[in-house]
């Protein structure tokens, strides 16, 4: 079964221009979260998903981040424009129910954002 | 603000000691979870362990909590050089998300 894939796994960008990055959650995953882990830190939920409606975006800059489930499957969030604070690690994570709290988490490797 | 902290930060041991990691965290909770992440890699989960549960075991693993005090303890056994990694926890409320804390970097030496 292939695991969560997330693209690009690096990208350096100017500040001021717009990034993009995007995950492949596992097949029949209704549930996908992106995340943002500062260098030294624990994941900090930017948005979650439950097939396409954001149920949770509570944590998500608006002014700036974007994100979009189309059809409840893959994902894209979007920075724009991006600015020096936003460099971290972009997770992605899938699980298969989010509306247990037993529900397992499975990670994507990250793309690793550095904006200078 | 993150609601699990781990302790200690850093822990650097030998292999074949054991490792012992805490968490703390602050509202109560509904389950509370342990994950591992390798450099540069997502994270794994490990281990769950549910509000009602006070000790549960997966191989070297071994998870303890304390709903009274609001704290929880990772142990691993017998460790290795591959459990060199950063562990964290992520505690469940109900309606609400998981929460990470910030972690506890494991290093174990050959």
């Amino acid at each position: 079964e292939a695991g969560v894939v997330q693209s690009p796994r690096y990208k350096i960008i100017e500040k001021k221009q717009p990034v993009a990055f995007w995950c492949n959650p596992i097949s029949g995953h209704n549930t996908l979260y992106w995340y943002l882990q500062n260098l030294g830190q624990g994941p900090e939920l930017l948005i979650r998903y439950e097939n396409e409606e954001a149920v949770d975006d509570s944590q998500l800059p608006k002014d700036r981040f974007s994100a979009e489930r189309l059809k409840g499957v893959d994902s894209t969030l979007k920075i724009q424009p991006a600015e020096l604070g936003d460099s971290a690690v972009y997770l992605c994570a899938s699980s298969l129910r989010g509306g247990l709290s037993t529900d397992t988490q499975y990670f994507g490797p990250g793309t690793r954002l550095t904006v200078l | 603000s993150q609601q699990g902290e781990e302790d200690p930060q850093a822990l650097s041991i030998q292999e074949g000691e054991n490792a012992t990691m805490n968490c703390s965290y602050k509202t109560s909770i509904n389950n509370l979870q342990w994950y591992r992440q390798n450099s540069g890699r997502g994270l794994v989960h490990l281990i769950l362990i549910r509000s009602n549960e006070r000790e549960k075991h997966s191989g070297r693993l071994r998870v303890t909590l304390d709903t009274s005090k609001k704290s929880s303890s990772l142990l691993i056994t017998a460790s290795r050089a591959a459990d060199t990694a950063s562990y964290f926890c992520a505690t469940y409320n109900y309606g609400q998300n998981f929460v990470f804390g910030p972690g506890t970097r494991l290093s174990v030496l050959p």
